[in-house]
């Protein structure tokens, strides 16, 4: 177990709505990360968070939107959704922002878009 | 832009047979390297890292050797076993474009890793 607790595990729902997905960092990570995985693209970063901070962006749509909160969990807003958006989401935490804190991902949020 | 290009799969082995899934990547500057193993249903997991040219990370018999000469970072195992089925990802760390270093990785495709008992 990482300590990383991603919601929901499973999300299913139509064109054109918008979600919710949500994370909660391992205690006394300030950094979270969004990541996309596909079979496609493979994991793609979105967006790095530090202590309620953006801190660095990656392949994220002008549609997808993400925050971290003050005590620290963090939440990515998808909208507008296409059949593309379908893909497993994950969640990652480190302590500081930097190379020299490992990853440590959550299990992810399977989205299907119909 | 950096980048990283593994093997690609799937790869499938006898239990006791060695490993090697290649990957080199794509960088400016020095990155650090990294390999994650991601068995299934779960997330990515930190398996091994190198920080410097010519250091090797190890981790549960698994090695790989920082190669800057030939921009690689191979993984190897001497004997395989059934329960290091899974997929496993080469990563690097990503630069700012001021060069300071950031948390996130800018991972490989993957290799799936099937071994048969």
């Amino acid at each position: 177990d990482s300590g990383v607790t991603q919601t929901p595990k499973h999300l299913i729902t139509a064109t054109g709505q918008r979600v919710t997905l949500r994370c909660s960092p391992r205690s006394g990570d300030l950094s979270v990360y969004w990541y996309q995985q596909s079979l496609d693209q493979g994991l793609q970063f979105l967006i790095q968070y530090y202590n309620g901070e953006e801190r660095a962006k990656g392949n994220i749509l002008e549609r997808f939107s993400a925050q971290q909160f003050p005590d620290l969990h963090s939440e990515l807003n998808l909208s507008s959704l296409e059949l593309g958006d379908s893909a497993l989401y994950f969640c990652a935490s480190s302590v500081g922002p930097g190379e020299n804190s490992p990853l440590h991902f959550g299990n992810g949020t399977r989205l299907t878009v119909t | 832009g950096n980048s990283v290009t593994q093997m690609e799969g799937p790869v499938t082995l006898s239990e006791e047979a060695f490993l090697t899934i290649n990957c080199t990547y794509t960088a400016t500057g020095y990155p650090s390297l990294f390999w994650y193993v991601q068995y299934p249903g779960e997330g990515l997991q930190l398996l091994l890292k190198a920080t410097k040219a010519d250091d090797k990370g190890s981790n549960k018999g698994f090695e790989a050797t920082y190669r800057k000469e030939t921009t690689s970072f191979h993984l190897e195992k001497g004997s395989v076993q059934v329960s290091d089925s899974a997929v496993y990802f080469c990563a690097l760390s990503d630069r700012m474009n001021y060069g300071g270093s950031q948390g996130n990785l800018i991972f490989g495709k993957g290799t799936k890793l099937s071994v048969k008992p």
